[in-house]
């Protein structure tokens, strides 16, 4: 079955390390996004991509870095200028239209 | 501004009773989505409703119907007959314009926590 798998599902970091979180489809989608999400709230845009070798900032893009190298990956590496990295993190891919969108399980980041 | 509120934080519902959580949103777009999602305590993102912009007719799915009201921008989601499974939280989302290629995130509303009683 397609879907997206995020890897892996609680991840624990030392303060001052980067940590990468995977992120797999095989839906075809050109489109990939990631999320953050803190306790009780929404989901906030971090990055996303359109297409292969491009990605754009979200809303909150800073601290985090992401590459497209191939259309069905989309890692994000929290990098140490992330001051508050505790969060659950969300990936989800769709159509260039936008149809079709797909959220993964999600990642649960710690800072210890 | 907010783009999408969510004004109930936290709402219970007597099982087998219907129950609706307000969404309003806030766009110049003329095309758009909304979207309504169910997030247990597991995490994951459950797909529950898609109403666009041109849509004439309100979305159903199962017991899940979206109250669309295109001229007082809401879209407030009715879950009929509601069971113990619906316990979680519950976002709306937007999605503004649809054209390839030019970014289709969605924004996403606070939540409203739906706990279901025995």
């Amino acid at each position: 079955d397609g879907g997206i798998t995020q890897s892996p599902k609680y991840l624990f970091r030392k303060e001052g390390q980067n940590v990468t979180l995977s992120c797999e489809q095989n839906l075809n989608h050109d489109a990939m996004y990631w999320y953050r999400q803190d306790p009780g709230q929404g989901l906030r845009l971090i990055y996303y991509s359109q297409i292969v070798n491009d990605f754009q900032k979200g809303d909150i893009a800073e601290g985090y870095s992401v590459s497209r190298e191939k259309k069905e990956s989309f890692p994000l590496t929290v990098t140490s200028a992330q001051k508050n990295p505790t969060a659950f993190y969300l990936c989800a891919s769709s159509t260039p239209t936008g149809e079709g969108y797909t959220f993964g399980s999600g990642t649960r980041l710690t800072v210890v | 501004a907010q783009k999408i509120t969510q004004t109930q934080p936290g709402m219970f519902v007597q099982e087998k009773e219907a129950v609706t959580l307000d969404c309003t949103y806030d766009t110049s777009d003329q095309s758009y989505g909304l979207f309504w999602y169910k997030q247990p305590s597991s995490g994951e993102m459950i797909f529950l409703i898609y109403q666009g912009s041109y849509d004439e007719q309100n979305a159903t799915e199962g017991r899940y119907s979206l109250n669309f009201q295109k001229a007082r921008k809401s879209a407030n989601l009715v879950i009929s007959a509601s069971q113990l499974g619906d316990s979680a939280m519950y976002f709306c989302a937007m999605r503004e314009g649809r054209r390839r290629n030019a970014g289709n995130m969605l924004t996403f509303g606070g939540g409203t926590r739906l706990m279901v009683k025995p």
